[in-house]
């Protein structure tokens, strides 16, 4: 079965730090890749997709996103996190061919002032 | 626009209670998803609608888990009789189109069960 798998569960750093969290994925078709963010007290909501295309993909509030296909991964990265960048992140994926989304476990990022 | 709607925030009941979970999602979406999220954990699909109709429904513990969405607008989700493993935040998402990825979701219902 399809899996997804972020291997930090807990990230703290130092504001402007660089922040690159991972995300691996067990299915060897064509997918389609998601990065969501939680902030607390908030819901859920998407920070950036891949479908096809430029495997650089950019998002909200500075994040980007590179899909790696030939390691199955597609990890998050931000040059300088901020004292707001602060959430929990989750790494979604999906089938072309099945619309269901996998979810990562989850990296809840701690980031201090 | 407005976001997609949940209510309760918050429950609280015993084993073997009951409890239901109401979903607004943003108007015009025709795909709407219930999750279960346990702590520690991504969620997992429990149900998916397109309109008024199951798309999805592999990993809904049937024997006590039931959901409705009449009219193809609002949908509702029971638990009946809760177990303690039930406590969990429950998700309610919607989408324009299935399969698109991009969901929006509501703040959730958290669920204790005692």
């Amino acid at each position: 079965a399809q899996s997804v798998s972020q291997h930090n569960h807990h990230v703290i750093l130092s504001e402007a730090a660089s922040l690159e969290l991972g995300c691996n994925y067990s299915y060897g078709g064509t997918v389609n890749l998601f990065w969501y963010v939680q902030y607390p007290g908030q819901h859920l909501q998407l920070l950036l997709k891949y479908f096809s295309g430029d495997p650089l993909v950019k998002g909200i509030k500075g994040f980007e996103a590179e899909f790696i296909k030939s390691k199955f991964s597609f990890n998050l990265r931000k040059p300088s996190v901020q004292w707001s960048d602060t959430a929990e992140y989750f790494c979604a994926v999906n089938e072309d061919s099945n619309y269901q989304l996998i979810w990562g476990a989850g990296t809840k990022l701690i980031i201090k002032p | 626009e407005a976001g997609v709607a949940q209510s309760p925030r918050y429950k609280i009941i015993e084993k073997r209670q009951s409890v239901a979970f109401w979903c607004n999602p943003i108007s015009g979406h025709a795909t709407l998803y219930w999750y279960q999220q346990i702590l520690g954990q991504g969620p997992k699909l429990l149900i998916q609608f397109q309109n008024n109709g199951v798309v999805d429904d592999s990993q809904l513990p049937k024997d006590r888990f039931s959901a409705e969405r009449l009219k193809g607008v609002d949908s509702t989700l029971k638990i009946q009789p809760a177990k303690l493993e039930d406590s969990a935040v429950y998700l309610c998402a919607s989408s324009p189109l299935p399969g698109a990825g991009e969901l929006f979701f509501g703040e959730g219902s958290r669920l204790t069960v005692l």
